[in-house]
């Protein structure tokens, strides 16, 4: 079973700092790891994935995460935010196994202020 | 090249009425997936086609929810009769392998929303 916890369902930074978004997950397979963003009236996005090898992935929008296996973690990050960040943020797991299907969290909400 | 497509994009119907939700995947993508959204909880699994088959249909959450992939393409997403429990979102993807395949990628369409009065 997989599951996945986002700390913080609306977080808010100012324009210019740093972001950091939380994700935990538990699998009980190595898992694959997903951020997907949504923009207001858009659908789900692919920001980045975490499948093999490097543990820090670089997605688009200079976006980043980093796979942390003792810690159970992915969180995401950017370090500079900027008013087109704005949007819902959400956390996936797979397992590596064939049929196993996406499990999200529960979303998180950046808010850039100006 | 066209993305996954969704319709209707907004629907409001009253308790007990029918929708049904399209969604064309994106050309060449064996995998198509529906999930869902209700308000305030997590995006959910509902079910996984490849092709014209039903692969995985265990998160579908009961008989008044009926979903299709006539010939392998596009697929509808039936609710009869709707509930307003079932007021949300529901999104349509499609990969071309499954996602836990290396490099695979699922994408996702804009979302139907439905609100059920």
């Amino acid at each position: 079973a997989q599951s996945v916890t986002q700390l913080g369902s609306h977080v808010s930074v100012s324009e210019g700092a740093l972001v950091l978004l939380r994700c935990n997950y538990s699998s009980s397979v190595p898992p694959y790891l997903f951020w997907y963003v949504q923009y207001p009236n858009q659908g789900l996005q692919l920001l980045l994935k975490y499948t093999t090898g490097a543990t820090l992935v670089k997605g688009i929008n200079g976006f980043e995460a980093e796979f942390k296996k003792s810690e159970t973690s992915f969180h995401l990050t950017k370090p500079s935010a900027h008013m087109s960040d704005a949007a819902e943020y959400f956390c996936a797991v797979s397992g590596n196994n064939a049929g196993n299907m996406l499990t999200f969290g529960g979303g998180t909400r950046l808010m850039v202020k100006p | 090249e066209a993305g996954v497509t969704q319709f209707p994009s907004h629907s409001v119907i009253e308790k007990g009425q029918t929708v049904t939700l399209r969604c064309d995947p994106i050309s060449g993508h064996d995998n198509l997936y529906w999930y869902r959204r209700v308000m305030g909880k997590e995006i959910k699994f509902l079910l996984h086609f490849v092709k014209e088959s039903k692969q995985d249909e265990s998160g579908m959450p009961n008989n008044r929810f009926l979903a299709e992939r006539t010939g392998g393409t596009y697929s509808t997403l039936k609710v009869q009769p709707a509930e307003l429990e079932d007021s949300g979102v529901y999104f349509c993807a499609s990969s071309q392998d499954f996602p836990g395949r290396f490099g695979n990628t699922i994408y996702f369409g804009e979302g139907s929303w439905l609100t059920v009065v």
